[in-house]
């Protein structure tokens, strides 16, 4: 069973705000990856990372910013938060065969 | 770049009823895999089938690569089937990451 977690799992903030939505996993997976949903809609991936020093950006373009510097932690930035920001942010991580196991999520909302 | 085109996009049941999700794709892949999104939002991975049959409980997948489409069956369904159910692909081939349909969502009456 994996474990992956990810906090806030709600927030709401005021536009203009830095704000770092934070992303851990305790199975030892070199591989993380953030996906963006909208309500009932699909995933799209927005970054991911093959370990430790390694960023990618995904297939839709996103103004938030990642980092890798522990195996576990892949915390994703975004430094002035608008309201067209405002969706779920689901982490994953992997190891063999890329199935993938998914944090809660955080849903975020900028006013 | 892949499409992956999920169907029904809706389908409301009785408890009891069987159901048949159907996923295709526009090219070559060797991963899918076929998730569960709670109405909680939690994603929970069903199946990783690139190719063949699996079988879990009530659920089961097939996926015929050679013709691009899997299918996930659903049999006795409960209410706490409800959601919604996603595949993805890998796409490219390689690139370890995954590409999701828009998912079909179920609902399971009382």
């Amino acid at each position: 069973e994996a474990d992956i977690y990810q906090t806030p799992r709600y927030l709401v903030i005021g536009t203009g705000k830095k704000i770092t939505l934070e992303c851990s996993q305790t199975m030892g997976h070199d591989k993380m990856y953030w996906y963006q949903q909208d309500p009932g809609m699909e995933l799209h991936l927005i970054h991911y990372s093959y370990g430790v020093n390694s960023t990618e950006k995904g297939d839709l373009s996103s103004e938030s910013t990642v980092s890798r510097i522990r195996t576990e932690h892949f915390p994703l930035t975004l430094e002035s938060a608008r309201p067209s920001h405002t969706s779920q942010y689901l982490c994953a991580s992997s190891s063999q065969g890329i199935t993938l196991h998914f944090g809660n999520g955080t849903r975020l909302t900028v006013t | 770049g892949i499409q992956v085109e999920q169907s029904p996009p809706d389908l409301i049941l009785q408890e009891g009823a069987n159901s048949t999700l159907r996923c295709n794709f526009s090219d070559s892949v060797n991963n899918l895999q076929w998730f569960h999104q709670n109405p909680w939002g939690q994603l929970i991975n069903l199946f990783y089938i690139p190719s063949g049959t699996k079988q879990n409980g009530r659920l089961s997948a097939t996926t015929v690569a050679t013709e691009r489409y899997s299918l996930l069956y659903i049999s006795s369904s409960q209410t706490t089937d409800s959601g919604v159910y996603f595949c993805a692909v890998e796409y490219p081939q390689g690139a370890q990451k995954l590409v999701f349909g828009q998912g079909t969502r179920l609902t399971i009456n009382p």
